[in-house]
């Protein structure tokens, strides 16, 4: 199985700070990795995929990039709904996701 | 717009199989457009993929689960169902599932989940 490792596992962060989550795989995944965003009592909300293709209505203060097997996901000046918990996900050999990265208000 | 909702028991004694129902609104599980998943996250633990349907005769599983799990669908209800055998209190945890779609671009397919339910809690126990 292909491990995905996020760092940090949490995160404080105010509204307006630019923040950023990696993920690295534990073997090359090329850009096939997904980024979701999860809210307590909500199910997953997938925000980018193919590493760096935003979804459709997805805010643009939001970022993925990179390839092989680091990635990182970028949020430009947090707003106060995007205080959830952030997850990878790759999509080149079966399916495995990330921890998931928590990010609360400081 | 498509709406995903799990049911299913709560309890599942050890050894004996658990089978759970996905229910699928907005959309239909048998357009050959999307495949279908199932999920599960033990407690503080990263997401599991344990499987997927696409069609009423292809489906794909996790390795780790294969032996065990059984998905299936039932087009006249517009629904898919898990079945995962011999479990053990290893097998509690939030069950998900999910709506899985591809997009083509450099030539090639690029996976994605863009619809999931609410999830359901899972115990087993005696």
């Amino acid at each position: 199985d292909i491990q995905m490792t996020q760092s940090p596992s949490s995160l404080s962060a105010s509204v307006g700070d630019r923040v950023t989550i990696s993920c690295r795989a534990s073997q090359t995944i090329s850009r096939y990795l997904n980024w979701y965003q999860w809210k307590p009592g909500k199910p997953p909300n997938l925000l980018i995929y193919a590493a760096a293709t935003l979804r459709t209505g997805v805010p643009s203060r939001f970022s993925g990039s990179g390839s092989g097997t680091d990635f990182t996901l970028t949020i430009s000046s947090l707003q106060p709904e995007d205080f959830a918990t952030y997850f990878c996900q790759q999509s080149y050999s079966s399916y495995t996701f990330g921890q998931g990265t928590k990010l609360e208000i400081k | 717009q498509v709406q995903l909702q799990e049911s299913g028991p709560g309890l599942v004694k050890p050894s004996q199989t658990l089978s759970l129902t996905c229910t699928v609104s907005g959309a239909s599980i048998i357009s050959g457009t999307y495949y279908w998943s199932w999920m599960r996250q033990p407690a503080g633990k990263p997401l599991e993929w344990l499987g997927r349907l696409y069609t009423t005769e292809n489906t794909n599983y996790n390795p780790s689960f294969e032996s065990r799990v059984t998905i299936s669908m039932d087009t006249s209800k517009n629904q898919f169902s898990l079945k995962l055998s011999f479990v053990t209190a290893a097998d509690t945890a939030v069950y998900y599932c999910a709506r899985e779609r591809y997009t083509v671009f450099d030539s090639r397919r690029w996976h994605y989940f863009d619809s999931w339910g609410q999830g359901t809690l899972v115990t087993v126990s005696s």
